[in-house]
């Protein structure tokens, strides 16, 4: 069964830093592109970075760019998102995402989500 | 940035109704279209890709169509556990964008 799984959220205050952790199980972890999605409380999806299979090609969007920085290792299965300079504005549950190995973009498999809090 | 405009933003319809929701993209995406359920406190499920394509699992009453900068998502009957707030997302460029969302309710 596919899996993925995140971990590290927590309560930061503004300024500071946090890093997100997703394994995923259940696959061929290098096979597949990974991304990460925030949903602030009550609104929608945001799509905030997309790393390759071999981790060759890197994508943010403008809100996190030069902020965050996303990673892999994929002798662990395991996709990072080390957020520095957090803002309030970056409260969200974070979601891992699997892209469809032939069509990136297609986020077909999702982790449970973990809540960052940016508070003072 | 390519936007995504859904609509409605909520609706409520009764158990048996045909529900649509409409996806416009601010340019040509061509078939690039996905839709998601969320149901509350829970993470995103991927219904359809492609914009018509349906994802091995998903029930036969959910339909998707459209190309270029219109697209519909169909519930053909709407059943208590389709409650949810679904999204439409673009993958024709980055950043993948996603619409606001329609929240579905039963009347």
């Amino acid at each position: 069964e596919v899996q993925v799984a995140e971990s590290g959220g927590g309560l930061v205050k503004p300024g500071e830093s946090l890093r997100l952790s997703c394994v995923g199980s259940g696959f061929s972890f290098s096979e597949h592109s990974m991304n990460w999605v925030r949903q602030a409380p009550g609104k929608g999806l945001e799509w905030v970075s997309s790393i390759s299979g071999s981790g060759s090609y890197i994508y943010y969007a403008d809100s996190v760019k030069g902020r965050f920085t996303i990673s892999r290792d994929n002798a662990r299965n395991s996709l990072y998102l080390q957020m520095n300079s957090l803002r309030a504005e970056d409260t969200a549950v974070y979601f891992c995402a699997r892209d469809l190995p032939v069509a990136a973009g297609i986020f077909d498999s999702w982790g449970q989500g973990t809540l960052v809090t940016v508070s003072s | 940035d390519i936007q995504m405009t859904q609509s409605p933003s909520s609706l409520s319809a009764s158990v048996g109704d045909r529900v649509t929701i409409t996806c416009q993209a601010s340019q040509d995406i061509d078939i690039y279209l996905n839709w998601y359920q969320q149901k509350p406190g829970k993470a995103p499920n991927l219904l359809i890709y492609g914009g018509s394509n349906s994802e091995p699992g998903v029930p036969s009453r959910f339909s998707g169509s459209g190309s270029g900068t219109d697209f519909t998502f169909t519930i053909n009957g709407l059943l208590p556990e389709d409650i949810a707030t679904y999204y439409c997302q673009q993958y024709d460029d980055l950043p993948r964008t996603f619409g606001q969302g329609t929240k579905v309710e039963i009347k």
